[in-house]
């Protein structure tokens, strides 16, 4: 059964740092997403994007947050300079339709430390 | 006030038992998803539904538009089932899926 997949499965980076979080989604989906959940916490919206553009953004979706897909398969979510509080599980979500109509598959996410 | 809150916060059954989960919403809705996240933090997809009612297997989810309210059904609890069940809400005219705090679901042999 295809599935969405996400690298690496655990980054622990310095406070200032850039990190790129890693997401291949599944092949035939065309609406992709980031999560984030802090430990303890519920998930929240990050972002979802669509042909190329963001679609969608929530409030913790700042400047120093990006993302692209470079390539066609890969989706990526950079963080241009971490800070403490941007530790949490970072998940990877892609769907073949969106506004509710289509299932969202989840990746098994990322553990960002940031020290 | 979270615009989406899930009942009980945690909840202990014995094997066999039906379990019942609510989640309650204020926002309109064009979907409403039910999670499971598994121990080790992984999300999986259990339904969506936007009317009425959906069953997989042991599992059936209800939605009841005008009350605001959906409810996730496991019949013949076992412990596999242990995990912490996340009502999502799909925001009408967006594309942002809105969680409750989940919850955590532990059952006994």
């Amino acid at each position: 059964e295809p599935e969405v997949t996400q690298t690496p499965s655990h980054q622990v980076t310095q406070m200032g740092q850039e990190v790129i979080l890693r997401c291949v989604p599944i092949s035939n989906h065309l609406y992709f997403y980031w999560y984030r959940q802090i430990l303890g916490q519920k998930v929240e919206f990050l972002v979802s994007f669509y042909n190329n553009e963001i679609s969608e953004k929530s409030e913790i979706f700042d400047d120093q947050f990006s993302v692209e897909r470079p390539d066609g398969s890969n989706f990526t979510l950079k963080i241009r300079s971490t800070k403490l509080e941007d530790s949490a599980m970072y998940f990877c979500a892609s769907s073949d339709e969106a506004g509710g109509k289509g299932e969202q598959y989840f990746g098994p996410g990322t553990r960002l430390t940031v020290t | 006030k979270n615009e989406v809150e899930q009942s009980p916060q945690n909840l202990t059954a014995q094997e066999g038992e039906f379990i019942t989960i609510n989640c309650s919403y204020s926002v309109g809705i064009s979907a409403l998803h039910w999670l499971q996240q598994h121990p080790g933090g992984g999300i999986v997809s259990l339904f969506m539904l936007s009317s009425g009612k959906k069953k997989h297997g042991r599992l059936i989810a209800t939605i009841n538009i005008q009350e605001k309210h959906s409810s996730l059904h496991i019949t013949a609890s076992h412990p596999r089932d242990s995990a912490v069940y996340i009502c999502a809400v799909l925001s009408y005219n967006t594309d942002k899926l809105i969680f409750g705090t989940g919850t955590r679901l532990q059952v006994f042999p």
